[in-house]
């Protein structure tokens, strides 16, 4: 069974900071990644999308890699603003199952002004 | 272009009601998903649509849970009796259906059960 494993459960940082989102995942049979962002009381945003035959994907301030192999992906985010306070999950798609999404319990950021 | 559309946003039973939430995917999208995400977790897949045949709902409790997706656009999900348990958020997500595309979420159903 697919689990997926986010830390650290939160983080706080100040304002300006770079920093780094964990994911770990234990099936490597994975058709693609994704990083969502969550705001409180709403639903979850795609952040950035990786193909299983990818390593990284960038877009603006945020870089997310993946090492099948490993089970691992990162999401960098830099120069962290107040406004990047959120959840972050991750996900990966399952190839035995189609596209179902086994999802990370997430990561609260804030980053403080 | 319009995102996925679901409603109602909150709603507030009590435990044996029944309640039944709506969504409506981005158009030209034929595969839809429910997810279930409890307080502090991540979602949970409850079942998935490619057009209208329900094609995985192992996840989906078939004693108070039901779904639809008549046409293969529009969705329906119901809880008939709700229990307690059930106060959750549920999402509805859609994608153009093959198996590596990207999933784009709804902003949720927020049920509480009393």
């Amino acid at each position: 069974k697919q689990e997926v494993t986010q830390i650290p459960a939160a983080l706080s940082v100040p304002e300006g900071e770079n920093l780094v989102l964990n994911c770990s995942f234990t099936d490597s049979a994975i058709y693609n990644l994704q990083w969502f962002r969550q705001d409180p009381g709403k639903g979850l945003t795609s952040l950035l999308l990786i193909q299983s035959s990818q390593r990284e994907q960038t877009s603006g301030r945020l870089n997310a890699s993946l090492d099948k192999s490993s089970g691992r992906s990162t999401l960098y985010i830099a120069a962290s603003q107040p406004g990047d306070s959120a959840t972050y999950l991750c996900a990966v798609s399952l190839m035995e199952y189609g596209n179902k999404l086994v999802f990370g319990a997430g990561t609260i950021l804030r980053v403080k002004s | 272009e319009a995102g996925v559309v679901q409603s109602p946003r909150y709603k507030i039973i009590e435990k044996k009601q029944p309640v039944a939430f709506w969504c409506n995917p981005i158009s030209g999208h034929n595969t839809l998903y429910w997810y279930l995400q409890n307080l502090g977790q991540g979602p949970e897949l409850l079942i998935r649509y490619e057009n209208e045949e329900a094609v995985d709902d192992s996840q989906l409790p078939k004693d108070r849970f039901s779904a639809e997706r008549l046409k293969g656009v529009d969705s329906t999900l119901k809880i008939q009796p709700a229990e307690l348990g059930d106060s959750a958020v549920y999402l509805c997500a859609s994608s153009l259906g093959a198996a590596s595309n990207e999933q784009y979420f709804g902003p949720g159903t927020r049920l509480t059960v009393t």
